[in-house]
């Protein structure tokens, strides 16, 4: 299957900083990447959906200014917490949307996610 | 967006079958079911989709009820490193375009017993 990478795998900082979380698709394009956010127990919650080339579309409840994502180009998502607290300490996951393969259903590939922890 | 419905944990010995089930009383004709399954820290992976027919591949099987609205998860033979969180997803064709979304419900965490 396809490959979704993120970077970093996890990441201390201190509260009140920024911090930037990439995600790559390596061996396809994809027009569309998701971020979801998952807390310790509990199922993975979609965050926002990323177009290539547009704004993102942020999910009720979730902070545009606070959470900013960049898709810049077809292999390459970004998601920036600003100004960090603990209560945003989570794993953070990407993945990448591509067609299927002669089917009529795209293909959904994860990253392996991004742990954040904020002192 | 049509919901599914699974338990909350199940547990298996090392080395025989299990089938995780999942209802989806909602679903609609077009609705695909996805099974994703996600190791401890790590994110979520593919195991195994199907529309109407039942599927096999070398991860699992996927049994669909004739009326589609049940389906369930069939590991043969349950090793250790099957633990995980197994989510049950319905996912509808690229033929309705949009931002369709994969939507994760709580999932059957299963624990396999040495």
């Amino acid at each position: 299957g396809a490959v979704v990478s993120q970077h970093p795998s996890w990441v201390i900082c201190k509260s009140g900083t920024s911090v930037k979380i990439e995600c790559r698709s390596l061996d396809f394009q994809a027009t569309t990447m998701f971020w979801y956010r998952q807390f310790p127990k509990q199922s993975l919650m979609l965050m926002a959906t990323s177009n290539e080339g547009s704004k993102a579309t942020y999910e009720q409840g979730v902070e545009k200014d606070k959470f900013l994502i960049n898709h810049a180009s077809l292999t390459l998502s970004t998601l920036t917490v600003t100004s960090a607290h603990p209560e945003d300490s989570s794993f953070y996951i990407c993945s990448a949307r591509a067609p299927g393969m002669g089917t009529r259903i795209y293909e959904q590939y994860f990253g392996p996610g991004t742990r954040l922890t904020v002192t | 967006d049509a919901k599914t419905t699974q338990p909350n944990s199940m547990e298996s010995n090392e080395e025989e079958p299990v089938h995780l089930p999942c209802n989806h009383s909602t679903i609609s004709g077009t609705d695909y079911i996805h099974w994703y399954r996600q190791l401890p820290s790590q994110g979520p992976e593919y195991v195994i989709h199907g529309l109407t027919s039942n599927v096999n591949n070398r991860m699992a099987s996927l049994a669909i009820a004739e009326d589609r609205k049940s389906s369930t998860l069939i590991l043969h033979r349950a090793t250790l490193r099957d633990a995980a969180v197994y989510y049950c997803i319905l996912n509808p064709s690229l033929l309705n375009f949009g931002n369709e979304k994969l939507t994760f419900g709580t999932g059957t965490r299963l624990t396999i017993i040495p």
